[in-house]
């Protein structure tokens, strides 16, 4: 599976989008982008997946680029409650998942 | 709607110990991953099966081991437990995709933190 770039941490404050990048340039083209967040050691939540349309869904949207090297998830207005490392995962289909990282997103009041 | 269960929610044991953690996936699902997660670390894989059969193979020990029963329920087994081995262990199921409806998304357990002293 294809390796992904986030940043280390983000800030956001409450009420306001919160826009998480991803880079992963080398995925390939079967491969899906997912997204799941770890809020203090509880057990990974799924957020959201996509393979190359933008996806919409109660939580969050997932932007990919064109050419699939990059997405962005959007949480339009964030609370406290999404405080939490966020993990971006390219993964084939039927792979087991590879946590890299993540991006510890503060939501401040 | 129903979630992955995992048993014990929390374990401690002495080193040499062994210790046996178990995962009940979402009913439908036939798949379960085993996940590693030590202190201040990411979710390692371990193992994981489908249909009771072993499908993957992580960086799991050789001390561990695990399988997949017929109501596909998952079972880990750790034997001569390690300090090392203090981590939080999560579960996760995959639908049956065979079913319509069910997808290859991955939905995890709350996780047993295993402390051994």
């Amino acid at each position: 599976d294809a390796k992904t770039t986030q940043p280390t941490s983000m800030d956001c404050a409450e009420g306001r989008a919160a826009n998480l990048p991803c880079n992963h340039s080398t995925i390939s083209g079967n491969e899906y982008v997912y997204w799941y967040r770890q809020i203090h050691s509880q057990g990974p939540q799924y957020i959201i997946h996509g393979l190359k349309n933008n996806e919409t869904n109660e939580m969050a949207s997932l932007i990919i680029t064109e050419d699939r090297k990059s997405s962005t998830l959007i949480l339009p207005h964030a609370t406290l409650r999404d405080t939490a490392v966020y993990y971006c995962i390219v993964r084939g289909a039927g792979n087991m998942l590879t946590f890299g990282g993540g991006t510890r997103l503060m939501v401040k009041p | 709607a129903a979630g992955v269960i995992q048993s014990p929610r929390h374990l401690i044991k002495e080193k040499r110990e062994t210790a046996t953690l178990k995962c009940y996936p979402i009913p439908r699902h036939d798949t379960v991953y085993w996940y590693q997660q030590g202190p201040g670390q990411d979710p390692q894989f371990l193992i994981s099966f489908y249909e009771k059969m072993q499908s993957d193979k992580g960086s799991i020990p050789d001390r561990f081991s695990a399988q997949q029963f017929s109501d596909y329920h998952s079972e880990l087994n750790m034997s001569s437990l390690e300090l090392g081995d203090s981590a939080l262990y999560f579960c996760a199921s995959r639908g049956n995709l065979g079913l319509a409806g069910d997808t290859d998304t991955q939905y995890f357990g709350p996780g047993t933190r295993l402390t051994v002293l």
